[in-house]
């Protein structure tokens, strides 16, 4: 079965640095991606990643790697309005996205 | 920029009724998706399509249907509201397969059935 795999719920502090961690299962592998979703309201986009390594953007990073499944999320100078669910999909083979179920990261002063 | 809209943000239902949810996209994507949004679960992809009058299952179909007249507008339909039925619905459009795939979600539709 296909399986997307992040840790529930994170804290860190203001001014830090947070990486959270998603591994995955799937049948074939057409990128993956990072949502970020503020309690009660839409995902939105924040990166994609198809070939293996870093992709930096702004104070957020993500790095992939196909062999391992794995994935991470790298927040850096941590503000408070980072406080959110950081969702990670990824494109089977048949172009469809599997999701994790989020991690709520939690960011405290 | 993409804006995804949906015709409620809350809904209360009851048992039985028949529900329908609109979405509207204004970037002329081929791709909209219906999902729901449970908590400690994943988004769960409901039914998708990827033109007018085209129409596929998802991974949880049952006691859902749906209709694309209009290459803008992806309506989900719940023939008859279940109380399971309760939770947030978010549409989604993405462009075509050539381009990253990323979807563009609108604001979700809180539905409750009592």
């Amino acid at each position: 079965g296909q399986n997307i795999d992040q840790p529930t719920e994170m804290t860190a502090t203001e001014g830090a640095i947070v990486q959270i961690n998603c591994t995955y299962q799937t049948s074939g592998f057409n990128g993956l991606f990072w949502y970020q979703q503020h309690a009660g309201e839409a995902p939105t986009f924040l990166s994609y990643n198809v070939l293996d390594g870093l992709e930096e953007k702004g104070r957020f990073s993500s790095f992939l790697s196909r062999s391992k499944g794995y994935s991470y999320l790298l927040l850096k100078e941590l503000q408070m309005k980072d406080s959110a669910s950081y969702l990670c999909a990824v494109m089977d083979s048949n172009y469809q996205l599997i999701w994790g179920a989020g991690t709520k990261l939690i960011i405290k002063p | 920029d993409v804006k995804v809209t949906q015709s409620s943000r809350y809904l209360v239902k009851r048992t039985g009724e028949k529900v329908f949810l609109e979405c509207v996209q204004d970037m002329d994507h081929e791709n909209m998706f219906w999902y729901r949004q449970d908590p400690g679960l994943g988004l769960r992809l409901i039914y998708f399509s990827y033109d007018v009058k085209m129409k596929e299952k998802g991974d949880i179909p049952e006691g859902y249907s749906v209709s694309r007249e209009k290459k803008e507008r992806f309506s989900l339909i719940l023939e008859s509201a279940s109380t399971n039925q309760t939770s947030m619905y978010l549409c989604a459009s993405s462009p075509p397969e050539d381009r990253v795939r990323e979807q563009y979600f609108g604001p979700g539709t809180r539905l409750t059935v009592t």
